[in-house]
């Protein structure tokens, strides 16, 4: 079975650090890029980072650059997304997502078809 | 960076009926644009990509229309598991943006 189960959440003080783990297993990890998506107490979704394959590349939302790092270890089916300097506002659930391609009409078309169940991360005094 | 709007924020419909949600981007996008389904307390669920590509295992009462800047997505039928809320999400360029929300409610 295709899975992704993240791991990692909780409460933190503003301006502390956290790191989230997201396992990987029934399908070969190293072959895709992978995101995390984060969700806010009755908000929308939105998107946060995500990683190539080897991790040559990476991406950001503006609102976490500087302040989080998104990696994996191939060898452990694993990514994480470390976050350091959070604040009230970094309080969301984050999800890890897969990430694939549907090649048609002469370009390469992203989505993200498998996600986790998500790790909540409070940030509060 | 590229802006996702969505119309309408909610909706109130009855099972058989034939709902539309769209979603508008800031800028041409072609056909970069992804819709997801998400029941509270739950991941978001992969319904469509490119626009009009229907996931494996979603069924055939949801589609997908559009290209450019302006992207629809149908429900033929409503059927009692798809009150849910539903989000658009450009892949075009990051950050990789999503639409506000549209939730669908039963009347």
């Amino acid at each position: 079975e295709v899975q992704l189960v993240e791991s990692g959440g909780g409460l933190v003080q503003p301006g502390g650090s956290l790191r989230l783990s997201c396992a990987a297993s029934g399908f070969t990890f190293s072959i895709y890029w992978m995101n995390w998506v984060r969700q806010a107490p009755g908000k929308g979704l939105e998107w946060v980072a995500n990683i190539k394959q080897d991790g040559s590349e990476k991406y950001y939302v503006d609102s976490v650059k500087g302040r989080f790092t998104i990696s994996r270890d191939n060898a452990k089916s694993s990514l994480y997304l470390q976050m350091n300097s959070l604040r009230a506002e970094d309080t969301a659930v984050y999800y890890c997502a897969r990430g694939d391609f549907w090649r048609g009409y002469g370009y390469y078309y992203y989505y993200m078809d498998v996600w986790g169940k998500g790790a909540t991360v409070t940030v509060s005094s | 960076d590229i802006q996702m709007t969505q119309s309408p924020s909610s909706l109130s419909a009855s099972v058989g009926d034939r709902v539309t949600i769209t979603c508008r981007a800031s800028q041409s996008i072609n056909s970069f644009l992804n819709w997801y389904q998400q029941k509270p307390g739950k991941a978001p669920n992969l319904l469509i990509y490119a626009a009009s590509s229907l996931q494996s295992g979603v069924p055939s009462r949801f589609s997908g229309s559009g290209s450019g800047t302006d992207f629809t997505l149908a429900i033929s039928s409503l059927q009692p598991e798809d009150f849910a809320t539903y989000y658009c999400q450009q892949s075009y360029s990051t950050p990789y943006s999503f639409g506000q929300g549209t939730k669908l409610e039963i009347k």
